[in-house]
């Protein structure tokens, strides 16, 4: 079963910041917190991930509470094709393998 | 780079018929997957490869699933016989073996089984 909780659906304003929460409750202290996210009729797609310090790539922002029992996906200025089911997926970097949940889609909205 | 390339793209068969799926990854990556969609849920992992052995296979069902990869590159999925339940897209996905281990998937083969 997979070790996250996140919100069935939300919407976005285009140009607007979409923050996607996770609740990970049960997290362990070598455990990661892995986003990805699946556009429609494609493979899932790498975003971002995080141990327990704040990170920022090109595609995203992820913030981490301090007790890591929650995180936040920002994606700073949503477009159309940030439209997508965003998965939060919590493993040890070596060894465990991906458990996906049903995600968060998220429609963003012109 | 070219990325995960399957096909075929789309199957439609009836219940006890078989059908294979092939998968080619990225050039290099050691370590191939084969995940099990069903709409409106998020992929589950069939079946791990490193190189050419097996390391997970605990969710495959043996009794009609069957995978290989041969020589550590290419691998198909085969299904014999087809259930109605096993509609779903089956991806593909792989990695290096890099302290990120970021997976790569493929686009998907979408299966219906009548």
């Amino acid at each position: 079963d997979a070790k996250t909780t996140q919100p069935p659906s939300m919407d976005c304003a285009e140009g607007r910041a979409a923050n996607l929460p996770c609740n990970h409750s049960t997290i362990s202290g070598n455990e990661y917190v892995y986003w990805y996210r699946q556009i429609h009729s494609q493979g899932p797609q790498y975003i971002i991930h995080g141990l327990k310090n704040n990170e920022t790539n090109e595609m995203a922002s992820l913030i981490i509470t301090e007790d890591r029992k929650s995180s936040t996906l920002i994606l700073p200025h949503a477009t159309l094709r940030d439209t997508a089911v965003y998965y939060c997926i919590v493993r040890v970097s070596y060894g465990q393998n991906f458990v996906f949940g049903p995600g968060t889609r998220l429609s963003v909205l012109p | 780079e070219a990325g995960v390339a399957q096909s075929p793209r789309y199957k439609i068969i009836e219940k006890r018929q078989s059908v294979a799926f092939w998968c080619n990854p990225i050039s290099g990556h050691a370590t191939l997957y084969w995940y099990q969609q069903i709409l409106g849920q998020g992929p589950k992992l069939l079946i791990q490869f490193q190189n050419n052995g097996v390391v997970d296979d605990s969710q495959l069902p043996k009794d009609r699933f069957s995978a290989e990869r041969l020589k550590g590159v290419d691998s198909t999925l085969k299904i014999q016989p087809a259930k109605l339940e096993d509609s779903a897209v089956y991806l593909c996905a792989s990695s290096l073996l890099t302290g990120r281990n970021e997976q790569f998937f493929g686009p998907g083969t979408r299966l219906t089984v009548l």
